[in-house]
Order: C-alpha cells, then sequence, then structure tokens
C-alpha cells in the first residue's frame, strides 16, 4: 500500500526566514509525485508534479525537488502570503488514485 | 465560470434530511472524483469516474450515492448522515484517470456539517 509521511507537522517561520519541507514516500513504482498548497475554508490548488528522481521545479519563492524516497518544497524568502497547509501526494505507475500525506500547515509572520 | 465549481459551499442538514451536493468542471476534463476531508487527516478518496461511468467506490456507507450525468457534472446525494460525517467535501477532476500523471484540480468544497 502506498504510504506518503509529511513533516514536520507545523511550521512557524518569520518572513525571510527560509525553510523545507519533507514528504516521504513509499510506492511500487511511482507515476508522479504532486504538490498542492490549501487555504483555510478552499480547495487544494495545484502547484507541481515531479516524475523522476532528480527533477526540480521552480514557482516564485517554492521549490520542489525529487530523490527515490522523498520530496522537499523548500520556501525561501517567504511572505506573510505564503501562509498555508502544503500537501504531497504519490501516483503509482499501475494505478489512478493519488495517496496523500496529512500536509505541513506553514504560518509566516510578518 | 471556471475551473471546478462546487454547489452549496456550506450545508448544514439534520440526520434525517436528504440533500445534493453539486459538482461542475469547466475544463474539459475525463474523469472526475469526491473525497473527503477531516481535520487533521489526509484526504479520503471516496468515488472515482471515467467518462461518466464509476470505476471506484472506496468502502463508502451507502448513505452517499454519487451520479455523474455526464463528463462534466457530479452530484453527492447524501440521506441518513451520521454527525461524523461533517466534513470538507472535495470534487476534483483530471484529464484522464490512467494514461500519465495528470494532475487533479479540485474545487472548493463544500463545509457540511451534520447535526
Amino acid at each position: 500500500e502506498d504510504q506518503v509521511t509529511q513533516s514536520p507537522e507545523a511550521l512557524r517561520l518569520q518572513e525571510g526566514e527560509s525553510s523545507s519541507l519533507n514528504c516521504s514516500y513509499t510506492v511500487s513504482g511511482l507515476r508522479g509525485l504532486f504538490w498542492y498548497r490549501q487555504d483555510p475554508g478552499k480547495g487544494p490548488e495545484f502547484l507541481f508534479t515531479l516524475y523522476s528522481a532528480g527533477e526540480e521545479k521552480e514557482k516564485e519563492r517554492l521549490k520542489a525537488t525529487l530523490t527515490k524516497k522523498e520530496s522537499f518544497l523548500h520556501i525561501t524568502a517567504p511572505k506573510p502570503e505564503d501562509s498555508a497547509t502544503y500537501l504531497c501526494a504519490v501516483q503509482a505507475r499501475v494505478d489512478y488514485k493519488l495517496s496523500f500525506g496529512a500536509g505541513t500547515t506553514v504560518t509566516v509572520r510578518a | 465560470e471556471t475551473g471546478v465549481t462546487q454547489t452549496p459551499r456550506h450545508l448544514v442538514m439534520g440526520m434525517t434530511n436528504k440533500k445534493s451536493l453539486k459538482c461542475e468542471q469547466h475544463l474539459g476534463h475525463n474523469a472526475m472524483y469526491w473525497y473527503k476531508q477531516s481535520a487533521k487527516k489526509p484526504l479520503e478518496l471516496m468515488f472515482v469516474y471515467s467518462l461518466e461511468e464509476r470505476v471506484e467506490n472506496n468502502s463508502v456507507p451507502s448513505r452517499f450515492s454519487p451520479e455523474c450525468p455526464n463528463s462534466s457534472h457530479l452530484f453527492l446525494h447524501l440521506h441518513t448522515l451520521q454527525p461524523e460525517d461533517s466534513a470538507l467535501y472535495l470534487c476534483a477532476s483530471s484529464q484522464e484517470l490512467l494514461a500519465g500523471a495528470y494532475e487533479q484540480y479540485f474545487g472548493p468544497g463544500t463545509r457540511l456539517t451534520v447535526t
């Protein structure tokens, strides 16, 4: 069974204080790893898809990386508007379902 | 309208009521999903439709009944719910089901409270 574990559960940052979120996964052949951002009371918003180890993708202050066992979401010089819950999900090669982690809630203080 | 829309955004219902949640996707996708999101827990997949055919019923109680009349619309009919069914219900769509790693796009959700 596919498993996704995100850490830490919560992260409090000062504005401008860079940090990383971790997503550890086990899957029988990875089709894709997905990162989403979710604001309170809203649906998840798609950020990135990573397909193979070594791949990196960037969007503004966010950078996602992938190894064979985990993915990192790096937040560089965060701003208060980066405050949200970040979700990681994996899709196995032989399946269509996404297995989600419980998320990391990031709070950025001005 | 763009993306994935859901109505209503908030719903309070008694345990004996019958209500329906509606989802519409404006992305031209072929697959649609219902998820349940409870506090501090990962998203739980409930139902999956591909080209209007149900391909997944993830051990969901029969008090939840999905309907997909066409590839753009998805409903979740609710009846005789329990208080533990209170959660955020999310609809999502993706381009295809199996051909490639297609990201899912989510609607804003319906916050359901069962009293």
